[in-house]
């Protein structure tokens, strides 16, 4: 069954990027898209964006302006960049499959929490 | 934007009873709702899908509801592993949205 890891620095300093990488197990990336969902503690969740494994990207938003996501096939791996951080952007960040190009997310990693601080 | 607004916030109930969770969009999103149940510390997991449809391997004991703006997740009876948070989410329009959540606690 289709798993998924999330990797990255866990402190990122305010105006500086955050990047995260999802490592997909158990399957290939091919015709599925794949997303970055993020939930501030003790909040609720928020959908960031997602890319289809040919490269096809869509952006929430209220994020659009400093998100970028991009996929490497030969790793099965997707990643996230978030630029200009701010404390805001403190959160649990989850990759997860989503079913379709405006779907819903299963499986989904663990997650991984993300604090913006210097 | 689509708004998802889930009530109430915290439902306090005991072990064996039935559980009603409401979702309310904004605007029709016709049966496009999922539901998620989150448990402490975990990533949230596929409940039902649009509307009325269980994920792989959740009990009979959820069911789902509805069309249109108004929607409900009804657990039948409650088991200690429910206790948990739950959202739902719509798949009509970009952005992709969830509702704020509804916690099951331990009356």
């Amino acid at each position: 069954q289709v798993q998924l890891q999330e990797s990255g620095p866990g402190l990122v300093k305010p105006s500086e990027t955050l990047s995260l990488t999802c490592t997909v197990s158990g399957g290939s990336l091919s015709s599925y898209y794949w997303t970055w969902i993020r939930q501030p503690p003790g909040k609720g969740l928020e959908w960031i964006g997602c890319i289809y494994y040919s490269g096809t990207t869509d952006y929430n938003p209220s994020l659009k302006s400093r998100v970028t996501i991009s996929v490497d096939t030969s790793k099965n791996q997707f990643s996230l960049e978030l630029s200009s951080v701010t404390a805001a952007d403190t959160a649990v960040y989850y990759c997860a499959r989503q079913r379709g190009n405006i779907g819903w997310f299963d499986p989904w990693g663990q997650g991984t929490l993300v604090t913006v601080s210097s | 934007e689509i708004v998802l607004t889930q009530s109430p916030a915290t439902l306090s109930l005991s072990a064996g009873e039935r559980a009603t969770l409401s979702c309310r969009a904004s605007q029709s999103v016709s049966s496009n709702l999922v539901w998620y149940q989150q448990k402490f510390g975990q990533a949230p997991r596929l409940l039902m899908y649009e509307a009325s449809n269980r994920a792989t391997g959740i009990p009979a004991r959820f069911s789902g509801s509805g069309s249109g703006t108004d929607f409900t997740l009804t657990i039948s009876s409650l088991e200690p592993e429910d206790f948990a948070v739950y959202y739902c989410q719509q798949r009509t329009n970009w952005p992709l949205t969830f509702g704020g959540g509804t916690k099951i606690e331990i009356k």
